[in-house]
């Protein structure tokens, strides 16, 4: 039979529209978070990340949204390429030494 | 071009045999890490080295036995592994400093993928 948890949350955009990407993270004691970009057959690469002390940040064409009250992450990529097509995950980093929790993921599909 | 280099890309063993997966980093970071990722999940923290002494283990089973020679080496040892433990395994690495908490990004080698027969 079919297993669950196969599929991944996936948003199609079209290319030049802006897409969001969003994050439900679990410990509120997590004050660091990244997003990471991971390409078909590669690892995860890091986008940006956000310290509890903020709530937006800006990269290039990328920003990270963070609301503590409902422990929720979002990322907005604006004018998004083909090249960003991939699967996004946020990764949490709890008040300890050297240790990142991945979210769910999001599989992002740029229509050309 | 990842800084993070992970051997073999490909490994195929049976559930007798006994294999390591290698990690190479040149960028004097002194974490390192195993994370296990499955098909369409997100990545799974197995092992944390620090100053290559083991700092974190994720309760993972005794079938892998991680290993840090040194500061820009990880390996992991594989035996008796089932037929579940079929992943892509990725090797990080990290700034870290003693006493005080690591707040930088972790970068990923291309993994190794695992298929145990």
């Amino acid at each position: 039979g079919e297993s669950v948890g196969l599929h991944l949350p996936t948003l199609s955009v079209q290319e030049g529209d802006n897409s969001i990407i969003n994050c439900a993270y679990s410990n509120s004691a997590s004050d660091y978070f990244i997003w990471y970009k991971q390409e078909s057959g590669k690892g995860p690469q890091f986008i940006i990340d956000i310290r509890s002390n903020m709530d937006k940040r800006q990269g290039q064409r990328v920003t990270v949204l963070l609301n503590k009250t409902v422990k929720h992450l979002s990322l907005q990529i604006a004018a998004t390429q083909p090249g960003d097509s991939a699967v996004y995950f946020c990764a949490e980093n709890p008040y300890n030494f050297n240790k990142f929790y991945f979210g769910s993921g999001t599989k992002l599909n740029v229509k050309p | 071009d990842t800084e993070v280099t992970q051997t073999p890309k490909h490994l195929v063993m049976g559930m007798t045999n006994k294999k390591s997966l290698k990690c190479e980093q040149h960028m004097g970071h002194r974490a390192m890490y195993w994370y296990k990722q499955k098909a369409k999940k997100p990545p799974e923290l197995m092992f944390v080295y620090s100053y290559e002494k083991l700092s974190i283990n994720e309760s993972v089973p005794s079938r892998f036995s991680p290993e840090c020679p040194n500061s820009s080496l990880l390996n992991l040892h594989l035996h008796a592994l089932q037929p579940e433990d079929s992943a892509l395994y990725l090797c990080a690495s990290s700034q870290a400093g003693r006493g005080v908490r690591n707040t930088g990004e972790l970068f990923f080698g291309e993994g190794s993928r695992l298929t145990v027969l």
